[in-house]
């Protein structure tokens, strides 16, 4: 089982639609998560980080943790033809020093 | 503010040559710096990853190497490319209290 794991994708979602981006990991101990999007051709940029169970709530995105289900998700609201990139979920992995380890993103395309 | 710096933004090598990538962080000092590989439509993998100064990490077994010769300066090398190493590779820094990765602009090498 990979450490952490999203869908490939494409995910593709009419514009003004919910977008839901899914991530499961494998470390029970994990305290960290972070989701990141990734344009064509750019570096990750970092839009969410969750610490505990629950929703967290930035702008048209939503966090959603569940530690005992290991599963963290990615809402966006709204979703804009600008959203469409590639998503990355990335879980700090305490059993090997707290690194941060990536899925492999999902491609999410947003159609006006 | 902090702020992070890769270079060169693009390279293109022939197999067997060498390769020196620098990157440097501005505002923050002591930072956890990270140094990821991310091939063709592929997550993200860790290289290597330092806690200061002439402490290197490494995570992969391969061709390459990094050092860390200053508090914020941190650089991918190797002395003899393959075709294999050919990707965008990222460097990062890590805000202590949160965890999260912040990445620079980074740079893709072409080995042909």
């Amino acid at each position: 089982q990979k450490e952490v794991e999203q869908n490939s994708g494409p995910l593709s979602v009419p514009e003004g639609a919910i977008a839901s981006l899914n991530c499961t990991y494998s470390d029970r101990v994990s305290q960290s998560f972070f989701w990141y999007r990734q344009y064509s051709g750019k570096s990750p940029e970092l839009i969410m980080s969750i610490y505990s169970n629950g929703d967290k709530e930035d702008g048209r995105f939503t966090a959603q943790l569940n530690k005992a289900s290991q599963y963290v998700s990615l809402l966006i609201r709204d979703s804009q033809p600008s959203d469409s990139a590639t998503y990355l979920c990335a879980v700090n992995i305490w059993n090997q020093g707290g690194k941060l380890i990536f899925g492999q993103g999902t491609e999410l395309s947003v159609k006006p | 503010s902090q702020t992070i710096h890769q270079w060169p933004a693009t390279l293109v090598q022939p197999v067997g040559s060498p390769l020196s990538l620098e990157c440097t962080v501005e505002g923050t000092s002591n930072p956890n710096l990270y140094w990821y590989r991310q091939a063709a439509g592929r997550g993200l993998q860790l290289l290597f990853y330092s806690v200061g100064i002439g402490q290197i990490s490494s995570e992969v077994p391969q061709n390459l190497s990094a050092s860390r010769p200053q508090d914020r300066q941190f650089i991918l090398s190797s002395k003899k490319l393959l075709l294999s190493d050919s990707g965008f590779y990222l460097c990062a820094w890590r805000r202590s209290n949160t965890g999260e990765l912040f990445f620079g602009e980074g740079s893709r090498l072409t080995v042909l």
